[in-house]
């Protein structure tokens, strides 16, 4: 399967500021997928990372908070906006490389941020 | 919406057998998954099921019930660096929802 390098790996942030995550894939992907995993939970998913226009965000999560950039099919960011202690959690990202069923996902190595 | 449980903990000695339940509820179905993930490092795939039945893949295995909204992973000789958080996850639309984890200690 492909590999996602994503950074940072990890983050320590004050509150109010903002940080972006980037990941880049070594092969063209499908899909592009932003989670996020607090301590002892699931993964959630965040958004799908559209190529070439707004990300499609789940319930929950807003584009304000959450800004997504997707410009081709090996690259994307994500953006945590005005941060507070509560978006403290492993920052995720993951990608498809085909639309068939049996087709995995595969994720970065995450982003540990902590917001102080 | 969806749910998704597996038990949170699990205990094995090595060499032994552990088998990790998942029952799910969802408004759509285009497989499931189950993923491994060590302490600090990303979820990596270990099977998918589709239809009804077995999967083995070498040490693991997976089985899955449509009917019954049920799947388990069978990990068989236990060795240390089996001990991580196994995920449940299920496809609808492309997207994967995932089950809280199930972590697995393995013992001397």
């Amino acid at each position: 399967s492909a590999v996602i390098s994503q950074k940072p790996s990890r983050d320590i942030c004050q509150r109010g500021t903002s940080l972006t995550i980037q990941c880049q894939v070594d092969s063209q992907v499908t899909m592009m997928f932003w989670y996020r995993q607090q301590p002892g939970q699931s993964l959630t998913l965040i958004a799908t990372a559209n190529q070439g226009s707004e990300a499609t965000y789940e319930s929950g999560f807003v584009i304000d908070k959450f800004p997504i950039s997707r410009p081709n099919l090996t690259f994307s960011t994500l953006t945590v906006s005005n941060m507070s202690p509560e978006d403290s959690s492993i920052y995720l990202c993951s990608g498809t490389a085909g639309l068939t069923r049996n087709t995995e996902a595969f994720f970065g190595q995450g982003t540990r941020l902590t917001v102080v | 919406g969806q749910n998704i449980d597996q038990p949170t903990e699990m205990t094995a000695t090595e060499g032994a057998i552990v088998q990790i339940n998942c029952t799910y509820q969802t408004s759509g179905f285009n497989g499931l998954f189950w993923y491994q993930q060590h302490a600090g490092e990303a979820p990596t795939f270990l099977s998918y099921n589709v239809l009804d039945g077995l999967e083995e893949k070498g040490r693991f295995s997976s089985f899955l019930s449509r009917s019954k909204g049920y799947s388990y992973l069978l990990l068989k000789e236990l060795q240390m660096k089996d001990s991580a958080s196994y995920l449940c996850a299920v496809r609808s639309d492309y997207k994967l929802s995932f089950g809280a984890g199930t972590t697995v200690t393995v013992r001397a």
